[in-house]
């Protein structure tokens, strides 16, 4: 069975600074995707980052990056200077090769940043 | 890039009443589509997955006659709750598959959500 586990319920963090959201997983696939999403309070879910199992490089995009280590497998995301605006819900999810149209999602990190 | 649009963003019904929400495809055909709920401060569970042209798959623990699922065109997806009560008030929220070069590369892209309150 596959699982993903984010063991911070909420964060508070300063503005500018970096933050690390912990994502943890368990899957028997070898081959699978990890994802990162944004809630904000509308609800919409706004997709950030994406990392294959086999990508050998850490995945970027603008202020994200995915600390993927698959020997421990977690894939953190780190966001560097933090600004007001990514205050939100984030969820760390993964999609199993075996059933690629499923994705299953972790319990979600409230990141609050402070002026 | 793409987008899924859902449609109410939110509804406020009477207990007894049915309730369809719409989720549709933008700017590419979404053979697949899956819908999930949300309860307050918690993470989002599937419940379906929508096929184009054949009957929805459930999850484990959802009602296929309360939930009623139908994806009858490449770009729209419907999920009517038939029937609801107080307990099915919860944030609904679909999302759409792009297909792209197969496998876990083929990301999702999620409408903006329906809150459902039943009095």
């Amino acid at each position: 069975a596959q699982k993903i586990t984010q063991t911070q319920p909420g964060m508070f963090v300063q503005e500018k600074e970096a933050v690390t959201l912990d994502c943890t997983y368990d899957t028997s696939d070898q081959s699978y995707g990890l994802f990162w999403y944004k809630q904000p309070s509308s609800g919409e879910m706004i997709f950030l980052i994406y990392q294959g199992s086999y990508d050998e490089q850490n995945a970027t995009e603008g202020r994200y990056s995915l600390n993927f280590q698959k020997a421990r497998k977690s894939a953190n995301l780190v966001i560097s200077a933090s600004q007001l605006g990514d205050s939100a819900m984030y969820f760390c999810a993964m999609s199993p090769y075996s059933s690629a149209s499923k994705i299953i999602f972790g319990s979600g990190t409230r990141l609050s940043i402070r002026p | 890039g793409a987008v899924v649009s859902q449609h109410p963003s939110w509804v406020i019904c009477k207990s007894g009443t049915s309730v369809k929400i719409e989720c549709r495809s933008l700017d590419f055909q979404a053979t697949t589509m899956f819908w999930y709920r949300q309860f307050p401060k918690q993470s989002l569970m599937l419940m379906a997955t929508s096929n184009e042209g054949s009957k929805a798959t459930y999850e484990q623990g959802v009602e296929k006659d309360k939930f009623l699922i139908n994806h009858a065109s490449l770009t729209l997806s419907t999920l009517t709750v038939t029937s609801a009560h107080p307990e099915d008030s919860s944030f609904y929220i679909c999302s759409a598959r792009r297909p792209g070069t197969g496998g876990v590369n083929e990301k999702l892209f999620f409408g903006s959500g329906t809150q459902l309150s039943v009095l």
